[in-house]
């Protein structure tokens, strides 16, 4: 189908794990970005990229790590679980020259 | 220090009324502001955009106002119903040309029938 699509849409990981989140856009956007979602603080940018193999920080990037090979691929990896990464991670795409920020539906990740 | 803040408390109206929410920020010069609605457990979902060189944008209920001299966005819902009852964010779009989009904490609205 068309859109975007995130995946797992829930992870239980233990700390110190290796995790990565995966998002898949079809529509070839050329920005793609990574927010992650706690009560009290909305909505905070992780990591956005604006085309493949262009990434960058955003407010809040330590322990994260991105990859963009490709267009449409831009995975999410914590490198090191750890129980203040527990939240609800959000991947969103925008086209080349437009505004409009199109989102997943978002992945529950819970570290213990 | 650099904030958006909206209010963090629900906001509760009546069927049939206007929902106004508001949008402040502060050491912020964005090249425009957006609206975006939430529902529980889903993605943002766009509604409005409003330009730094633009007073007010309407799109149906929908009414956004800029005032970048107050750093203020007005949100109105005109005849608002029990399905406008949602998490409504707003968000700055910040660096070059806007390509950051920078969000507040979001302000939910519920409408009582």
């Amino acid at each position: 189908d068309a859109g975007i699509t995130q995946s797992p849409r829930y992870k239980i990981t233990e700390t110190g794990r290796q995790v990565t989140l995966m998002c898949h856009q079809t529509w070839s956007h050329s920005y793609m970005f990574w927010y992650r979602q706690d009560l009290g603080h909305g909505l905070r940018l992780i990591y956005y990229s604006a085309a493949a193999d262009i990434t960058d920080k955003g407010e809040v990037s330590d322990g994260y790590v991105v990859s963009r090979s490709k267009t449409e691929n831009f995975p999410l990896t914590l490198e090191s679980a750890t129980r203040s990464q527990t939240s609800v991670y959000f991947c969103a795409s925008r086209n080349l020259g437009g505004t409009e920020a199109f989102f997943g539906q978002g992945t529950r990740l819970t570290v213990v | 220090s650099q904030k958006i803040e909206q209010n963090s408390e629900a906001l509760n109206i009546q069927e049939g009324k206007t929902a106004t929410l508001t949008c402040n920020y502060t050491n912020y010069s964005p090249a425009y502001l957006q609206w975006y609605r939430q529902d529980p457990g889903r993605g943002p979902v766009f509604l409005l955009l409003i330009r730094e060189n633009e007073k007010e944008k309407r799109k149906e209920r929908l009414k956004v106002t800029f005032d970048t001299t107050l750093k203020q966005s007005l949100f109105h819902i005109t005849a608002s119903q029990p399905a406008d009852s949602a998490t409504y964010l707003c968000a700055l779009g910040l660096g070059n040309a806007g390509n950051m989009l920078t969000f507040g904490g979001g302000t939910r609205l519920m409408v009582k029938p």
